[in-house]
């Protein structure tokens, strides 16, 4: 158990849908990170959060946001859900350096399933 | 640019001894992940390497060569539970001072009886 949390463990949805996952950090980690694996794909690095700031951007889509709240939980806001965005979605945390890089600690992933 | 290499798959037989390499370019280069990633599951930590040799944890070792942009993950005395992705990640330098994790596509390690 990495102490990285997320929630839901599976959502299934209808295209044209918006969801929210919902993710929490290992305890004084004040970075999160959010991934896209596609299946039998490689992880794809969407964006960073460091203490509520936007630290660096990925390949993430317009459609998706996201943001971290004072608390440093974090939420990844998908829109307008296609096909192509069924994928485990990965959150991981990072101790409190802010400089990115740091060794990522993965929560157990959300698998989205878009019909 | 930044590029990171692995096979893509590999075969071993349990007990043996494999080795999965991973070749890397990039302009910044400041350490090197491994992480172990069973299949529908998270990725988990195994090493970290910055400084060149060898670093060796039980069953699992990890090499650097920051020369040659090259690095390998040995797995010793395989067991059946060691079948799943190993992901080598670079860390690499920013010009705004920060760093980022560059992530290889894995190697996906099938262990035969």
């Amino acid at each position: 158990d990495s102490g990285v949390t997320q929630t839901p463990k599976h959502l299934i949805t209808a295209t044209g849908q918006r969801v929210t996952l919902r993710c929490s950090p290992r305890s004084g980690d004040l970075s999160v990170y959010w991934y896209q694996q596609s299946l039998d794909q490689g992880l794809q690095f969407l964006i960073q959060y460091y203490n509520g700031e936007e630290r660096a951007k990925g390949n993430i889509l317009e459609r998706f946001s996201a943001q971290q709240f004072p608390d440093l939980h974090s939420e990844l806001n998908l829109s307008s859900l296609e096909l192509g965005d069924s994928a485990l979605y990965f959150c991981a945390s990072s101790v409190a350096t802010g400089h990115g890089g740091e060794t990522q600690y993965f929560g157990p992933g959300t698998r989205l399933l878009v019909l | 640019g930044q590029n990171i290499d692995q096979p893509t798959e590999m075969t071993a037989t349990e007990g043996a001894i494999v080795q999965i390499n991973c070749t890397y370019q990039t302009s910044g280069f400041n350490g090197l992940f491994w992480y172990q990633q069973h299949a529908g599951e998270a990725p988990t930590f195994l090493s970290y390497n910055v400084l060149d040799g060898l670093e060796e944890k039980g069953r699992f070792s990890s090499f650097l060569s920051r020369s040659k942009g090259y690095s390998y993950l040995l797995l010793k005395e395989l067991q059946m539970k060691d079948s799943a992705s190993y992901l080598c990640a670079v860390r690499d330098l920013l010009m705004d001072s920060n760093y980022q994790l560059i992530w290889g596509a894995g190697t996906k390690l099938i262990i035969k009886p």
